[in-house]
């Protein structure tokens, strides 16, 4: 079982659209959970982050976190070709004095006009 | 210069060749990473420096070896890679704790060895 699971995609959605973007991880104790945007070529930047179960929005962007149902999502309000892009989603486990992420495989979001 | 910076960008090495990978942060974060990241394969933590000391080698192949001269810079030196190794090299860094705020990533070097 791996230890970040999304799916890779590639998910496809019309400009104006809700994306949804999901991820599962395998390890009770994380405690910090995290969605990175990459586009191609560039390096991941982080956009948004929750540690409680909830939602949290921020803009155009919701994350949704169910620690029981171990699960994290990312809702998109409003799809620009703009957010076209990989999305990473990274969890930590705390209980370290350093932040150690694990990362999914990342899901290929495509915003078509 | 802000952020975290990598040099070079990109790099082309043989297999007989050694080079290094050089990160720079400029956030006065206290931990480093440098991570590999391949086509397919989810982001691989490769080490971790937290107040210069690595606390973390993830099974890493000895051809790579870090080093954290201080809590600005975080070195990656190649030697005799494979084929395999090409990939995009990303360093980050982080405040402790960073559990609760994630990492600041450099640019990556886009390295392949022929």
């Amino acid at each position: 079982q791996k230890e970040v699971e999304q799916n890779s995609g590639p998910l496809s959605v019309p400009e104006g659209a809700i994306a949804s973007l999901n991820c599962t991880y395998s390890d009770r104790g994380s405690q910090s959970f995290f969605w990175y945007r990459q586009y191609s070529g560039k390096s991941p930047e982080l956009i948004m982050f929750i540690y409680s179960n909830g939602d949290k929005e921020d803009g155009r962007f919701t994350a949704q976190l169910n620690k029981a149902s171990q699960y994290v999502s990312l809702l998109i309000r409003d799809s620009q070709p703009s957010d076209s892009a990989t999305y990473l989603c990274a969890v930590s486990r705390g209980g370290t004095s350093y932040g150690k992420l694990t990362f999914g495989q990342g899901t290929i979001l495509t915003v078509h006009p | 210069e802000t952020g975290v910076t990598q040099t070079p960008r990109h790099l082309v090495m043989g297999m007989t060749n050694k080079k290094s990978l050089k990160c720079e942060q400029h956030l006065g974060h206290n931990a480093m990473y440098w991570y590999k990241q391949s086509a397919k394969k989810p982001l691989e933590l490769m080490f971790v420096y937290s107040l210069e000391e690595r606390v973390e080698n993830n099974s890493v192949p000895s051809r790579f070896s870090p080093e954290c001269p201080n809590s600005s810079h975080l070195f990656l030196h190649l030697h005799t890679l494979q084929p395999e190794d090409s990939a995009l090299y990303l360093c980050a860094s982080s405040q402790l704790q960073a559990g609760s705020y994630g990492y600041t990533f450099g640019s990556g070097t886009r390295l392949t060895v022929v």
